[in-house]
């Protein structure tokens, strides 16, 4: 079945970096894209950007330029989303999800959380 | 970008009953509208996609209406498993931009 599987929780300290990855399965991994949402804790969803997995071009929306970076290992049909110089703010689950053709986002992976705490 | 406005953003209700919730665009955007389900602790779960389109598995008291900006998504005869909170997104314009969210509380 077509499944996403996120990377575990991390806790990491302010000013580092975390790679939260998403391994595809169950489909051919380059004929969708890859998106990423965040959800604060007790907060809504919020789309942080897109990646072409069949060109690795990504999109990103506003205030997820800079620091966050969507990336590709199309060997393993696996996603990444990086992101560098952690801030308490930072702090989420990051859920990656399959981009179908009207753009619903189906299925999701587990969420990942990051915490970034001192 | 598209702001998208959801409506209540809370409900109480009983099982057994009927709810709706709405959802605004503020822009034109056509049916690219997509429903969700997330329960505490778990990823949002696609319910409908293209305004009207109930995705496969998903049961038959889930339905969705509505074009250009404003939209339904209603629930028939409430089961227990229903409660739990919905969202609307838009994929008609990057970025995709979802609704805030409506809390559906056992009453």
């Amino acid at each position: 079945q077509v499944q996403l599987v996120q990377s575990g929780s991390e806790l990491k300290k302010p000013g580092a970096s975390v790679k939260v990855s998403c391994k595809a399965s169950g489909y051919t991994f380059s004929n969708y894209p890859m998106n990423w949402v965040r959800q604060a804790p007790g907060q809504g969803l919020e789309w942080m950007g897109r990646i072409n997995t069949n060109t690795g071009n990504p999109t990103y929306a506003q205030g997820f330029t800079g620091r966050f970076v969507l990336s590709l290992d199309t060997s393993v049909s696996t996603a990444y989303l990086q992101i560098s110089s952690l801030k308490a703010e930072d702090t989420a689950v990051y859920y990656c999800a399959r981009g179908l053709s009207g753009g619903w986002f189906d299925p999701w992976g587990q969420g990942a959380l990051v915490t970034v705490s001192s | 970008d598209i702001q998208m406005t959801q409506s209540p953003s809370s409900l109480s209700a009983s099982v057994g009953d009927r709810v709706t919730i709405t959802c605004r665009a503020s822009q034109y955007i056509s049916t690219f509208l997509n429903w969700y389900q997330q329960k505490p602790g778990k990823a949002p779960k696609l319910l409908i996609y293209g305004a009207t389109s109930l995705q496969s598995g998903v049961p038959s008291r889930f339905s969705g209406s509505g074009s250009g900006t404003d939209f339904t998504f209603s629930i028939t005869s409430l089961q227990p498993e229903d409660f739990a909170t919905y969202y609307c997104q838009q994929s008609h314009t990057t970025p995709d931009t979802f609704g805030q969210g409506t809390k559906l509380e056992l009453k």
